[in-house]
């Protein structure tokens, strides 16, 4: 069965550094990756999609994401957070259907 | 352009008594998401529609849980009756049905639903 998994449930830094959410998918057919984000009392808003071509995907806000499809990973990145990125992060990914969410990492950014 | 519209934004009632969610897709869309968000579980499909056809329900928890989406542009989500463990936020999404499933989805505001 289609899954996803967020390996980290918290993350907490401080403003100008470095971020890097895990997600890995298990698929074994074309998938399409997905990584939204939810602001506190929001609802999920897209940051950004891969579904082919180059591997590193360029979304809003700064954000960016790697597809490694050997690992089955699709990792989101940002080089220098704020403290108006703190939400939850949402790694999806849809194969012959629906899309699966992953469980969510709630990202806490201190001034 | 408007979004995905979802009323009410909050409800609060006491445990037996019928839910009705709504939802008001974003036109054009032809594929509808109702999601149900709690800390403990997350972010959980209960089901979609396809051109108003529901096509995978297995995410419903229970009997008690009903959604209907009579046309392209309304859908409901009841629940009858109402327990408080079905305290959440509701949320409905909806996107094009693109062959490859590359189609984003877009989200409502959500339902926060609280029963006593």
């Amino acid at each position: 069965a289609q899954s996803v998994s967020q390996h980290n449930h918290h993350v907490i830094l401080s403003e100008a550094a470095s971020l890097e959410l895990g997600c890995n998918y298990s698929y074994g057919g074309t998938v399409n990756l997905f990584w939204y984000v939810q602001y506190p009392g929001q609802h999920l808003q897209l940051l950004l999609k891969y579904f082919s071509g180059d591997p590193l995907v360029k979304g809003i806000k700064g954000f960016e994401a790697e597809f490694i499809k050997s690992k089955f990973s699709f990792n989101l990145r940002k080089p220098s957070v704020q403290w108006s990125d703190t939400a939850e992060y949402f790694c999806a990914a849809r194969g012959f259907q629906k899309l699966v969410f992953g469980t969510g990492t709630r990202l806490l950014v201190s001034p | 352009d408007a979004g995905v519209i979802q009323s009410p934004r909050h409800e609060v009632t006491e445990m037996g008594q019928e839910v009705t969610l709504r939802c008001k897709p974003i036109s054009g869309h032809n594929s509808l998401f109702w999601y149900r968000q709690t800390m403990m579980r997350g972010l959980e499909l209960l089901i979609y529609f396809n051109n108003n056809v529901p096509i995978d329900d297995s995410g419903m928890p229970e009997d008690r849980f009903s959604a209907k989406m009579p046309n392209a542009s309304f859908s409901t989500l009841k629940i009858q009756p109402s327990e408080p463990r079905d305290s959440a936020v509701y949320f409905c999404a909806s996107s094009l049905t693109g062959n490859l499933g590359n189609q984003p989805q877009h989200f409502g505001d959500g339902t926060r639903l609280s029963i006593l």
